[in-house]
């Protein structure tokens, strides 16, 4: 089945820093989503992007499908940026298979 | 952007009884709807595919008896856990997905703790 890796694992910012999160899947996909799992377990849609690149305030999400990797970027981190990052893709059926997460914690 | 509501949020259980969670779109109808399994630090693992009017559809390794699922209605879809042990303890989450659309969108969750 389909891979999905992201990178970092864990990333411990300042508050006030930029980051980039990584999100590689293994075979060619039709859509990707984005997620922000927050510290009380509700999953917060940050982007829908099977390619291109879109922004939302302080976040921007770039997809290359051909080159199978999306990339997350946060600037001007704020500690309420806390929590688990997920990109998801879609199997047959559209049922969204998760990524591995990246735990990010931005500390005052 | 579209809601979607669980209940319980937090429940525990006694060994060997079951227990129901819902998962309701508010403000618009979910064909299908799906369930995830989280255990703590892990990502999310998807169980089933429950579309309305007919019977999930389970992921291997998923016990069809165990986690009945029921999508009675286009907002409304049950996970039930039965005979619940230990090992079920876990963060269940149901997300639903609009029609004619990719998106999905997630509920807050439910803890189960079984003792």
């Amino acid at each position: 089945g389909i891979q999905v890796e992201q990178s970092p694992p864990d990333l411990i910012l300042q508050e006030g820093a930029n980051s980039t999160l990584r999100c590689n899947f293994s075979d060619s996909v039709n859509n990707l989503q984005w997620f922000h799992q927050n510290p009380w377990g509700q999953l917060i849609n940050l982007f829908y992007i099977p390619s291109g690149t879109k922004q939302n305030g302080r976040l921007s999400a770039t997809t290359v499908a051909t080159e199978r990797y999306s990339l997350l970027y946060i600037s001007s981190s704020q500690t309420t940026d806390s929590g688990v990052y997920f990109c998801a893709v879609p199997v047959v059926g559209n049922q969204f298979y998760f990524g591995t997460g990246t735990s990010l914690t931005v500390i005052p | 952007g579209a809601v979607v509501s669980q209940h319980p949020s937090r429940v525990i259980c006694k060994s060997g009884t079951s227990v129901k969670i819902e998962c309701r779109s508010l403000d618009f109808q979910a064909t299908t709807m799906f369930w995830y399994r989280q255990f703590p630090k892990q990502s999310l693992m998807l169980m089933a595919t429950s579309n309305e009017g007919s019977k999930a559809t389970y992921e291997q390794g998923v016990e069809k008896d165990k986690f009945l699922i029921n999508h009675a209605s286009l907002t409304l879809s049950t996970l039930t856990v039965t005979s619940a042990h230990p090992e079920d303890s876990s963060f269940y989450i149901c997300s639903a997905r609009e029609p004619f659309s990719y998106e999905q969108y997630f509920g807050p969750g439910t803890r189960l703790t079984v003792t």
